[in-house]
């Protein structure tokens, strides 16, 4: 059964290193969405991507966050200095169609420890 | 104000007994979706019910929606071991296509 892969399960870093997390989507899908989870706290929406470009972004998604495609099958995101309020488990997500209409399919997440 | 907050927070069972988990939302909603999650794992989908729809079943999950109350229940009949988990509600908020809004979850456990 297709399914969304994320690299890498966990990373450590120290707190103002950049850090890049990939995710493979679902090959048919359009829609591509980040979302994460800090430990205890609720599943909280990142921002979700549609046709090369970013339709929507939380308060979180500040400047220090960035999306990519670049390529075919891979979907990053990027965040550029971390902060120790940056820890948490990112999911990444695809859906075929918008979520108002569709399920969306999760990876098993990436934890990122900031240190 | 919160967009999905489920209750109990906190459920424990036997196993063959039935869960009831609920669920209230504060805006309009295109539809609402239930999530399960085990411990440390990713999300994965069980249910979508539309707002035009009042109730829907798969397998041993059946789901309310009254649109009037804002509220959605989850029921798990004959529960097992095995759906010891976080179950989330979801919902896309009004003015938003994409962005899925989770509650704060109910852990269930289901003692053998």
């Amino acid at each position: 059964e297709p399914e969304v892969t994320q690299t890498p399960s966990h990373q450590v870093t120290q707190m103002g290193q950049e850090v890049i997390l990939r995710c493979v989507p679902i090959s048919n899908h359009l829609y591509f969405y980040w979302y994460r989870q800090i430990l205890g706290q609720k599943v909280e929406f990142l921002v979700s991507f549609y046709n090369n470009e970013i339709s929507e972004k939380s308060e979180i998604f500040d400047d220090q966050f960035s999306v990519e495609r670049p390529d075919g099958s891979n979907f990053t995101l990027k965040i550029r200095s971390t902060k120790l309020e940056d820890s948490a488990m990112y999911f990444c997500a695809s859906s075929e169609s918008a979520a108002f209409t569709g399920e969306l399919f999760f990876g098993e997440g990436s934890r990122l420890t900031v240190l | 104000s919160q967009q999905g907050e489920e209750d109990p927070q906190a459920l424990s069972i036997q196993e063959g007994e039935n869960a009831t988990m609920n669920c209230s939302y504060k805006t309009s909603i295109n539809n609402l979706q239930w999530y399960r999650q085990n411990s440390g794992r990713g999300l994965v989908h069980l249910i979508l019910i539309r707002s035009n729809e009042r109730e829907k079943h798969s397998g041993r999950l059946r789901v309310t929606l009254d649109t009037s109350k804002k509220s959605s229940s989850l029921l798990i009949t004959a529960s097992r071991a095995a759906d010891t988990a976080s179950y989330f509600c979801a919902t896309v908020p009004s003015g938003s296509a994409r962005q899925l809004t989770f509650g704060s979850g109910t852990q269930l456990t289901v003692l053998p």
